[in-house]
């Protein structure tokens, strides 16, 4: 079955420090893949998508992302972590069907 | 824009009672709309979904007559947990769709509902 796997369930950075969050999916069609960031207590945003085209894409917040078709992955990355960004980060796949395929989660704790 | 909003926010109510979650897309029409329960410290995990003017599809696993689902427009849906118990109590989240196979979907703020 189609998977999204988010290897790492919490990760801490200090403020200032680059960051990644590690997403990998599984084998299948061409995956539709999206980021979205949760507050507590809060619904899902929109990070950033891929459905084709540049494997490297922009998102909100200076966020980026890469498609890695050989890797099978699509890695969050950000140069600079600011305290807000302290959230849950969901990882996303649909394969040409309307359901989400949600990885587990990635909890991202900044340190002062 | 694309906009979605659940109200109400937080909700506690007394064990027995019928409780209903609205979702709206405030800036575009969502031909779909998606209910999803969340557990502490866990992923969304998806109960139904719902296209206007026709009946929801439910999870399996997911009583339909305990979680009533209208899609009235295309711009409402409607969740309601009916005769709700302590069991219940969970984090509900809507999420909106136009359609569009690359289009992504749009979340609610989502419903605390805790049952006494």
């Amino acid at each position: 079955a189609q998977s999204v796997t988010q290897p790492d369930i919490h990760i801490t950075v200090s403020e200032g420090a680059s960051l990644e969050l590690r997403c990998n999916y599984s084998y299948g069609a061409t995956p539709y893949l999206f980021w979205y960031v949760q507050s507590p207590g809060q619904g899902l945003q929109l990070l950033l998508k891929y459905f084709s085209g540049d494997t490297l894409v922009q998102g909100i917040k200076g966020f980026e992302a890469e498609f890695k078709r050989s890797q099978s992955s699509f890695n969050l990355r950000k140069p600079s972590v600011h305290w807000s960004d302290a959230a849950e980060y969901f990882c996303v796949r649909t394969s040409g069907t309307y359901k989400y395929i949600f990885g587990t989660g990635t909890r991202l704790k900044v340190l002062a | 824009g694309a906009v979605v909003s659940q109200h109400p926010s937080w909700v506690i109510c007394k064990s027995g009672t019928s409780v209903k979650i609205e979702c709206r897309s405030l800036d575009f029409q969502a031909t779909t709309m998606f209910w999803y329960r969340q557990f502490p410290k866990q992923s969304l995990m998806l109960m139904a979904t719902s296209n206007e003017g026709s009946k929801a599809t439910y999870e399996q696993g997911v009583e339909k007559d305990k979680f009533l689902i209208n899609h009235a427009s295309l711009t409402l849906s409607t969740l309601t947990v009916t005769s709700a118990h302590p069991e219940d109590s969970s984090f509900y989240i809507c999420s909106a769709w136009t359609g569009g196979s690359n289009q992504p979907q749009h979340f609610g703020d989502g419903t605390r509902l805790s049952i006494l």
